[in-house]
């Protein structure tokens, strides 16, 4: 079976500083990635998604992932975090052998900024 | 504005009062699913729906009910809600089912209390 696995629940970041979220996963085929972002009382937002047309992604707000196949990883970055960047995020893999179309979902990793 | 719409946002509840969760989009979507969030866990599938009159289990679909009478519609129904069904719940909607790299839009969720 997918799973996906985020190391830290939360992580805690300086303004400024880099971003770096983790995700492993696993797969026994190619997987479709995903990373979401969910802001305080709102609903979950695309940031990006890696669908094997390049291994490194780049999504809104100036995130960005890389996929590394040998690592089964797909870990989210940002160069500078700013106070905006403090939410709730989630990596997801699509699962594709019954092609129910459900998007398998991290613990969550939640973002702090430091001012 | 192309939008999945959950009603209401928050719920307060008794135990074995039936109620309903709305949900709607406006993007002629097929596949249409609930998620709850409960934290530590990230989200799990509880239904999902393929096409209108097509739904199914998803992973934690004990004490729901689900309907899919109308394309843009997807009601979630707790018969009997019980305190293990507080959550945050989330409806979903993409465009196709079983497209693997087919974003998901997502409610903004409702947060759920059974006393």
């Amino acid at each position: 079976a997918q799973s996906v696995t985020q190391l830290g629940s939360h992580v805690s970041v300086s303004e400024g500083a880099l971003v770096l979220l983790r995700c492993n996963y696993s797969s026994s085929v190619p997987p479709y990635l995903f990373w979401y972002v969910q802001y305080p009382n709102q609903g979950l937002q695309l940031l990006l998604k890696y669908t094997s047309a390049a291994t490194l992604v780049k999504g809104i707000n100036g995130f960005e992932a890389e996929f590394k196949k040998s690592e089964t990883s797909f870990h989210l970055t940002k160069p500078s975090a700013h106070m905006s960047d403090a939410a709730e995020y989630f990596c997801a893999v699509s699962e594709p052998p019954s092609n129910t179309g459900k998007l398998i979902f991290g613990q969550g990793t939640t973002l702090q900024v430091k001012p | 504005e192309a939008q999945v719409t959950q009603n209401p946002r928050y719920l307060i509840t008794v135990t074995g009062k039936k109620l309903t969760v709305t949900c709607s989009q406006n993007m002629n979507h097929e596949y249409m699913s609930w998620y709850r969030q409960d934290p530590g866990l990230g989200l799990r599938q509880i239904y999902y729906s393929m096409n209108v009159e097509v739904t199914d289990k998803g992973d934690v679909p004990e004490g729901y009910k689900v309907s899919r009478k109308e394309k843009r519609n997807f009601p979630l129904i707790l018969e009997s809600p019980s305190p293990n069904q507080t959550s945050l719940y989330f409806c979903a909607s993409s465009l196709f089912g079983g497209q693997l790299n087919t974003e998901a839009f997502f409610g903004q969720g409702t947060r759920l209390t059974v006393v």
